[in-house]
């Protein structure tokens, strides 16, 4: 069975301290591992796609890694703009998407 | 754009109530999803479209009925819901039905009375 494990599960930080959130995924057959953000009440927003391992992509203050078994979202400097749900979601040779549980980050100023 | 539009934004309905929910995309996307989120969880798929044809059916009880008119209409026909069905219901589209990232509306926050 496919899993997605976030951690942790909430993320409190002072504005500028740097940190990442983890990912690990087992899956079948990956055909893609995306990182969202997502407000409350809002529907998830799209930040990345990574394929393989080994892959970065970047957007202004987070960086997203991935490895065979997991990927961080780095986030450089946050500020409370930044404060939001963190989901990670696998996509699957099914077609299917599994969600983690999401890492709900708070940056105070 | 990449916008996924879904109406209503509220709704209220009792148990014996039927009603609709609609999501229009005009990406020319493939492939059109519905999702369930409760409170502090994450998105659970439900129905997948692809091509519009139901694809994927994630053993979603038959007072969920999908529909698909045509490649950038979905739309959820809702009868004799119950209290436990209440949540945010999120639409998404992505172009390749078999990957690819999704694109997700503003969903409709439904509660069952």
């Amino acid at each position: 069975e496919d899993q997605v494990t976030q951690s942790p599960e909430a993320l409190r930080l002072q504005e500028g301290e740097s940190s990442s959130l983890n990912c690990s995924y087992t899956v079948s057959g990956l055909r893609g591992l995306f990182w969202y953000r997502q407000d409350p009440g809002k529907g998830p927003e799209f930040l990345f796609t990574l394929y393989s391992a080994g892959e970065e992509k970047e957007k202004e203050r987070l960086k997203a890694t991935l490895t065979k078994k997991e990927s961080f979202l780095h986030i450089t400097a946050p500020k409370p703009e930044d404060s939001a749900t963190y989901l990670c979601a696998v996509r699957t040779n099914a077609g299917k998407s599994t969600f983690g549980d999401g890492t709900t980050l708070t940056v105070k100023p | 754009d990449t916008e996924v539009t879904q109406t209503p934004k509220h709704l209220v309905m009792g148990m014996t109530n039927k009603k609709s929910l609609k999501c229009e995309q005009h990406m020319g996307h493939r492939a059109m999803y519905w999702y369930k989120q409760k409170a502090k969880k994450p998105p659970e798929l439900m129905f997948v479209y692809s091509y519009e044809k139901l694809s994927i059916n994630e053993s979603v009880p038959s007072r969920f009925s999908p529909e698909c008119p045509n490649s950038s209409l979905l739309n959820l026909h809702l009868h004799a819901l119950q209290p436990e069905d209440s949540a945010l219901y999120l639409c998404a589209s992505s172009q390749n039905p078999y990957g690819g990232e999704q694109y997700f509306g503003p969903g409709t926050r439904l509660t069952v009375t």
